[in-house]
C-alpha cells in the first residue's frame, strides 16, 4: 500500500505557485520523498526527489518539513501543460527492487 | 523523451488472443520494470527484473501473464487468452546500478474487445 496521503484535487491560477501538499507520517529514517507527475495519456514523468534538507532543479522545489511527516512540492510558476496528476512516493534506496508504489495523487489544474 | 521505448503503443485485440509488448530500456540500465495502470488508478508494479534475472512478481501477474528478459537488454511483457478486464496501459520503467531514479516510457495500451 502506498504511505502517502495527497488530496484529490487542486486548483491553480497559470504563472501562480502551486503548492501540492504530501503526509507520509511513517516515513522511515532511510526512506526518501520522490515526486512524479502523469500528464494524461503519458508515462509518469520524474520531477524530484529528497531525504531531508529542501531541493530545487529547474522543474520544481521540495520542501520537507523537519520532522519528515510531510512535504510540498512547489511549482513556482504554473502554465496550462502543469496540469496533471502528482504523486507523492515514499521510497528506500539500496534494497533490491526499490520500487515505486503509486497512491492515486493529487490531479492539479491549471486555470487560465 | 525518457529514452525508455515501449512498442506498440495502442493495441486493440479480441478476447482470448494473446499480445505481446516491448520495452527497450535505456542504454545500460540493467534494472526494469513493469507496471499496469488502469484509468483513474495510480500504476500498480508487475514485475521487476535485475539484468535478465526476473527477481520479483506482484500477485498481480496471473498465470496468464509473463515476462522476459532474455539477454539483459529488452523485455517483453506477454498476455495469454486476453479478458476485458487486462484493458490497461502497461508501463516499463528502467534504472540503472548506480543511479536511484526511475524512468518511465509512454506505456502500451491495450484495449480487449
Amino acid at each position: 500500500d502506498a504511505k502517502t496521503t495527497q488530496p484529490p484535487s487542486m486548483d491553480c491560477a497559470e504563472g501562480r505557485a502551486a503548492n501540492l501538499p504530501c503526509n507520509h507520517s511513517t516515513i522511515s529514517g532511510n526512506e526518501y520523498v520522490y515526486w512524479y507527475r502523469q500528464i494524461h495519456s503519458q508515462g509518469p514523468q520524474y520531477i524530484i526527489h529528497g531525504l531531508k534538507n529542501n531541493e530545487t532543479n529547474e522543474m520544481a522545489s521540495l520542501i520537507i518539513t523537519e520532522d519528515r511527516k510531510s512535504s510540498t512540492l512547489i511549482l513556482p510558476h504554473a502554465t496550462l501543460r502543469d496540469t496533471a496528476v502528482y504523486y507523492c512516493i515514499v521510497r528506500g534506496h539500496g534494497g533490491a527492487t526499490n520500487k515505486l508504489i503509486f497512491g492515486t495523487g493529487t490531479l492539479l489544474a491549471v486555470q487560465p | 523523451d525518457t529514452g525508455v521505448s515501449q512498442d506498440p503503443r495502442h493495441k486493440i485485440t479480441k478476447r482470448g488472443q494473446n499480445v505481446t509488448f516491448r520495452c527497450d530500456p535505456i542504454s545500460e540500465h540493467n534494472r526494469l520494470y513493469w507496471y499496469r495502470q488502469t484509468l483513474g488508478q495510480g500504476p500498480e508494479f508487475l514485475t521487476y527484473f535485475q539484468n535478465e534475472a526476473q527477481l520479483e512478481k506482484s500477485r498481480l501477474l496471473s498465470d496468464r501473464f509473463s515476462a522476459e528478459r532474455p539477454k539483459g537488454s529488452f523485455s517483453t511483457l506477454e498476455i495469454q487468452r486476453t479478458e476485458q478486464g487486462d484493458s490497461a496501459m502497461y508501463l516499463c520503467a528502467t534504472r540503472n546500478n548506480s543511479g536511484n531514479t526511475i524512468y518511465f516510457g509512454e506505456g502500451s495500451w491495450l484495449t480487449v474487445v
